[in-house]
């Protein structure tokens, strides 16, 4: 089945911008979404963007999708402390029924 | 109200205690899930139902028993918890299972401890 690989941690200065990045297996994924979540919350998608784009700019926030290396991530510009939270990945993929694989979560710290 | 509504928001039962987790959502979906959240693996999904019928059960232990009596509400009973049971609970809906931009709406979840 799809795996979803994240790394565990990111710690950024307030004011500069985080990369997170993720990896994924299966070639016939169709949508890839990034959701935040915050302390005692449940998550709340941030962006999405469909197979066949490259990028999607959505204020602050950059995707890029490489389908070659199967490798998503995330930019967000100007990062604020409200930026801390925990990102996941998640991608919906045609061999398991459309249903989302998640990756594990990687921590964002913005320290100010 | 709108969204993906979980009821309690925090739950301490004892071992031998027999409680319910309640999900709805107002969205017109027909797709609900039931995730696990631990430190020990962040997202386990446990169950899925599409159009009121369970179409997965992820090897979950029968201590955890999932109801889902419209597409608009799902309830997860439990009954003789472990400590280790101990997590937060995350309903989500989509529309269906056909992928789109939406992804799933999750609910704020339920901080369950087992005593």
């Amino acid at each position: 089945g799809e795996d979803v690989e994240q790394s565990l941690f990111l710690s950024v200065r307030e004011g500069d911008s985080s990369v997170i990045n993720c990896t994924y297996t299966d070639s016939s994924s169709t949508y890839l979404y990034w959701y935040k979540q915050e302390p005692g919350a449940g998550l709340q998608l941030l962006t999405y963007i469909f197979s066949n784009m490259d990028m999607k700019q959505d204020q602050r926030l950059t995707v890029l999708l490489n389908k070659k290396d199967k490798h998503l991530s995330l930019r967000i510009a100007d990062t604020q402390t409200g930026d801390s939270a925990i990102y996941f990945c998640a991608v919906s993929s045609k061999a398991a029924g459309n249903k989302l694989t998640f990756g594990g979560g990687t921590r964002v710290l913005v320290k100010p | 109200e709108t969204g993906v509504t979980q009821t309690p928001r925090h739950l301490v039962m004892g071992m031998t205690n027999k409680k319910s987790l309640k999900c709805e959502q107002h969205l017109g979906h027909n797709a609900m899930y039931w995730y696990k959240q631990s430190a020990k693996k962040p997202l386990e999904l446990m169950f899925v139902y599409n159009f009121k019928e369970q179409t997965e059960n992820n090897s979950v232990p029968s201590r955890f028993s999932p109801e889902c009596p419209n597409s608009s509400h799902l309830f997860l009973h439990l009954h003789t918890l472990q400590p280790e049971d101990s997590a937060l609970y995350l309903c989500a809906s989509s529309q269906d299972f056909a992928a789109t931009g939406d992804g799933y709406t999750f609910g704020s979840g339920t901080r369950l401890t087992v005593v």
